[in-house]
């Protein structure tokens, strides 16, 4: 079974120029997750979707970030314009949808890391 | 909201030993879901075991277990016989429905 995708791996800009990530979960999950981690802290969710519909974007800062999961399945992550504090490491998860009592995993791609200068 | 908090930002740990990370959580759901997670230096994040909060019986996983005591909201990983690959940060998150939280983390090293 293939896992979760993340690209790039890597990326550096300036601040105020913008970036896009993308993620494509595990096929079958219906649940996406983008998380920010900054170094030296735990991850922090930005946005969760259900299919293509969003759960949760509460921690979002929506006059920067925006995310979009069109058809369900893959999702894009963009940044416009870039700040400082935004350098991070942007992590992608995907699960299968809860099913009664039973928790649910998440799997996480292996995240890019974003610097920006 | 729920808050995580791991109070061990460094631990080590000898090769074959045992080692116990700590973590404590705040919650007013009476449904929720903890797990510890592993990030190796390659930043994969992996689930390393998961406990329902209606189970009394702590789970076990091979080497992993944990100690869920519910009433005093700690829920902390044991990880025996103590082998290079676990060196990693390790994660202690909860979940309640659609929500997951993190702590901050704690580095294991293993020394040879």
């Amino acid at each position: 079974e293939a896992g979760v995708a993340q690209s790039p791996r890597y990326k550096i800009i300036e601040k105020r120029q913008s970036v896009a990530f993308w993620c494509n979960p595990i096929s079958g999950h219906a649940t996406l997750y983008w998380y920010q981690q900054i170094l030296g802290q735990g991850p922090k969710l930005l946005i969760q979707f259900q299919n293509n519909g969003v759960v949760d974007d509460s921690q979002l800062p929506k006059d920067r970030f925006s995310a979009e999961r069109l058809k369900g399945v893959d999702s894009t992550l963009k940044i416009q314009p870039a700040k400082l504090e935004d350098s991070a490491v942007y992590l992608c998860a995907s699960s299968l949808a809860r099913m009664g009592s039973l928790p649910y995993e998440q799997y996480f791609g292996p995240g890019t890391r974003l610097t920006v200068t | 909201a729920q808050t995580v908090t791991q109070s061990q930002p460094e631990m080590s740990v000898q090769e074959a030993e045992t080692v116990t990370l700590s973590c404590t959580y705040d919650t007013s759901e009476s449904d929720y879901y903890l797990f510890w997670y592993k990030q190796p230096p390659s930043r994969q994040m992996i689930l390393v075991i998961r406990q329902e909060a209606y189970k009394q019986q702590n789970a076990t996983e091979n080497r992993f277990s944990v100690n869920f005591q519910k009433a005093a909201k700690s829920f902390s990983l044991k990880i025996s016989d103590s082998q290079l690959g676990d060196a990693a940060m390790y994660f202690c998150a909860s979940n309640t429905g659609n929500q997951f939280y993190f702590g901050t983390g704690t580095s294991l090293t293993v020394i040879p």
